[in-house]
């Protein structure tokens, strides 16, 4: 079982559909979770980041932490084409190394 | 925000040569940078750790030999492909962190290595 689980997708909605992205995971140290969004042959790029639990709001961005059923999700309002990328979910324990999920590849269609 | 480069950001190259890959915090100080490999459709593969000053510390599996790196400064790491072969083509990543426990990594655009 991998410690980070992540759907690959794809997931393909509608323009201003809200996109629920989610990952699980099993290592209850986990207290740092991101999100990244990354475009084809691009770096990942810094979406969302909290600590513990918790809601966490950034424009049509939000991203929830439940470390009682080590459940995360990131959620997009008012989804536009530009949002079409890969999601990566990704999290760590105190100083050590990240552990990504798989990424969701998502398209948006106009 | 934080912004971290890498140069080359493609690079083509005859089996057998070496080939050197720039990291740079541009406007902060990394304490720790990372270097990952990424194959098509898959995730990030964290190949290496590197603290300013010190020996990087290579995930299993990872050729301490073949991918050399340099973590010189707070702000520059270098990744060299030794001998590069084609079946080391693939898109390699930087990230950099500025602390220890509550920062976020900050990656850089990536460098996609052809290896002929």
């Amino acid at each position: 079982q991998k410690e980070v689980e992540q759907d690959p997708g794809p997931l393909s909605v509608p323009e201003g559909a809200i996109v629920s992205l989610n990952c699980t995971y099993s290592n209850s140290a986990f207290q740092y979770f991101m999100w990244y969004r990354q475009y084809s042959r691009k770096g990942p790029e810094l979406l969302m980041y909290t600590y513990s639990s918790g809601n966490k709001e950034d424009g049509r961005f939000t991203a929830q932490v439940d470390k009682s059923s080590k459940y995360i999700s990131l959620f997009i309002r008012d989804s536009q084409p530009s949002d079409s990328a890969t999601y990566l979910c990704a999290m760590r324990q105190g100083a050590q190394k990240l552990v990504f999920g798989q990424g969701t590849r998502l398209t948006i269609n106009p | 925000g934080a912004v971290v480069s890498q140069h080359p950001s493609w690079v083509i190259c005859k089996s057998g040569t070496s080939v050197k890959i720039e990291c740079r915090s541009l406007d902060f100080q990394a304490t720790t940078m990372f270097w990952y490999r990424q194959f098509p459709k898959q995730s990030l593969m964290l190949m290496a750790t590197s603290n300013e000053g010190s020996k990087a510390t290579y995930e299993q599996g990872v050729e301490k030999d073949k991918f050399l790196i340099n973590h010189a400064s707070l702000t520059l790491s270098t990744l060299t492909v030794t001998s590069a072969h084609p079946e080391d083509s693939s898109f390699y990543i930087c990230s950099a962190r500025q602390g220890l426990f509550t920062d976020t990594q900050y990656f850089g655009p990536g460098t996609r290595l052809t290896v002929l």
